[in-house]
């Protein structure tokens, strides 16, 4: 039973694409994110939800944008992908800054 | 704002001898200290962290490791490594109050049969 599921695993797609990738947690955490690993395995957060509220953004271009339907869903939205995008997205929760983030298997995206 | 240090990028050891993975951090508030491993191809795993208290931390897989603030350290040891430790290891902080995890740049762990 999968605690952090991301989809699509792998990601193909052409530059200036528009591509989603989603995220579910079953662990009743209240908080999501979505981090960045460059090709140098280099993580960065990108997002923090709380309760489906935005509470961390960093300097992400404007064509990235995180969507909350509720608080066990965090997914991921790119439009006009470009090839800089291309890196491994990782989703994670956990439920308070004091408990351990989980992370989920990652996402490889591929800008072609 | 914070910042983490780990100083090698890649360290390779025999099977069975001891390892230290470093990693030292900034900040100019408290902070928890963590270190998470990423097996091939797979998301991030929790070895251990460090919240308050003893400074030494005991995590999964024999690893620990022990937090020293006057050096803002929060070195990552194991006493005898196996094949199956093969992994890249992140060292991570984060501020009281901000859920926000900052990372190092990691260190490849190689076991050498």
């Amino acid at each position: 039973d999968t605690a952090v599921s991301q989809t699509p695993k792998y990601l193909v797609t052409q530059m200036g694409n528009d591509k989603s990738i989603k995220c579910e947690q079953n662990l009743g955490h209240d908080t999501m994110y979505w981090y960045k690993q460059d090709s140098k395995k280099f993580l960065k957060i990108m997002f923090s939800y709380n309760n489906k509220e935005l509470i961390i953004n960093e300097t992400v271009p404007n064509r990235f944008s995180p969507k909350s339907p509720d608080k066990a869903h965090l997914n991921l939205h790119i439009n006009s992908l470009e090839l800089g995008d291309s890196a491994v997205y990782f989703c994670a929760s956990s439920q308070d800054e004091v408990t351990e983030a989980f992370f989920g298997q990652g996402t490889r995206l591929t800008v072609v | 704002a914070q910042s983490v240090t780990q100083l090698d990028s890649q360290v390779p050891v025999f099977e069975e001898a001891p390892v230290e993975l470093r990693c030292n951090y900034s900040s100019s508030v408290s902070v928890y200290l963590f270190w998470y491993v990423q097996y091939p191809n797979q998301g991030l795993q929790l070895l251990l962290k460090y919240l308050s208290g003893s400074t030494l931390v005991k995590g999964i897989n024999g690893f620990e490791a022990e937090f020293n603030k006057s050096q803002t350290s929060f070195h990552l040891r194991k006493p005898s490594v196996h094949i199956s430790d093969t992994a890249e290891y992140f060292c991570a902080v984060q501020a009281f109050g901000n859920e926000k995890l900052t990372f190092g740049t990691g260190t490849r762990l190689t076991i050498i049969p």
